[in-house]
C-alpha cells in the first residue's frame, strides 16, 4: 500500500510568481485536506476535497485554490505569493467511506518564497 | 472558536524519565481527539487517538484519556527514550462534515542520554 506523496520536496519562489503543489493520495483514499504549517506553528486547515469538489475551507483567501482529480490526486495553487506564505505545506487524505476519519499525511512541501 | 491549548515547550527530559504533556481543547459538539507526532525534516504521523468520552489512547507506550469534563486529552509516557524526540500536536477534528483537523501549535520535546 502506498502512503501519500507530495511534491517537489522544497521550492523556492520570488514573491508576486504563483506555485502549484502536487498530492496523490492513499489507496482507497477519496478525500484530500490542505494544511498549511508555518514555522514553529500547528498545521492550519487551508481547505479539503471529496469526490472532486471543494468541501469545506479554513481562513485563506481566494488566491489559494485547489483541485481534485479522478485519481484522487489533488493540487494545491497560490497566486500572487507573499512573503508569508513560506511554509510546510502538507497534505492529508482520508476515506470518508467508512466510521474510520483518520487522515494520513503525506511528508510536505517546504515553500519559501522571497 | 474551535482551539487547542498545549503546554509550551520545549521540554527536555533524560532518557526514562517521565512526560506529560497537556492539551486542552474548545469544541463544538463532541470532537474525536488525537495526537500526532512530527520527527525533523518529516510530515506528521498520527501517535494516537481516542472518540469519545473516558477512551484511552495508547501506542508506543503513550497514552491519552479523553476527559469530557475538563476537556482535555493529556499525553503520557512513563520511560521516554532519545528516539522520542519530536514535536507532538494535540488535535481534534472540528465540527461540521468536512473533518477538519484544529491543531495546537505543538511541543518540541528534546530526551537526552
Amino acid at each position: 500500500e502506498t502512503g501519500v506523496t507530495q511534491s517537489p520536496t522544497h521550492l523556492i519562489k520570488t514573491r508576486g510568481q504563483q506555485v502549484t503543489l502536487r498530492c496523490s493520495s492513499q489507496s482507497g483514499h477519496n478525500t484530500v485536506s490542505w494544511y498549511q504549517q508555518a514555522l514553529g506553528q500547528g498545521p492550519q486547515f487551508i481547505f479539503q476535497y471529496y469526490r472532486e469538489e471543494e468541501n469545506g475551507r479554513g481562513n485563506f483567501p481566494p488566491r489559494f485554490s485547489g483541485l481534485q482529480f479522478p485519481n484522487y490526486s489533488s493540487e494545491l495553487n497560490v497566486n500572487a505569493l507573499e512573503l508569508d506564505d513560506s511554509a510546510l505545506y502538507l497534505c492529508a487524505s482520508s476515506s470518508q467511506a467508512g466510521v474510520d476519519y483518520e487522515q494520513y499525511f503525506g511528508p510536505g512541501t517546504r515553500l519559501t518564497v522571497t | 472558536g474551535d482551539s487547542v491549548t498545549q503546554m509550551e515547550g520545549p521540554v527536555t527530559l533524560s532518557e526514562e524519565a517521565f512526560l506529560t504533556i497537556n492539551c486542552t481543547y474548545t469544541a463544538t459538539g463532541y470532537p474525536s481527539l488525537f495526537w500526532y507526532v512530527q520527527y525533523p525534516g518529516e510530515g506528521l504521523q498520527l501517535l494516537l487517538k481516542a472518540t469519545k468520552a473516558d477512551d484511552k489512547g495508547s501506542n508506543k507506550g503513550f497514552e491519552a484519556t479523553y476527559r469530557k469534563e475538563t476537556t482535555s486529552f493529556h499525553l503520557e509516557k512513563g520511560s521516554v527514550q532519545v528516539s522520542d524526540s519530536a514535536v507532538y500536536f494535540c488535535a481534534f477534528f472540528s465540527g461540521g462534515s468536512n473533518y477538519k483537523l484544529t491543531f495546537g501549535k505543538g511541543t518540541l520535546l528534546t530526551v537526552n542520554p
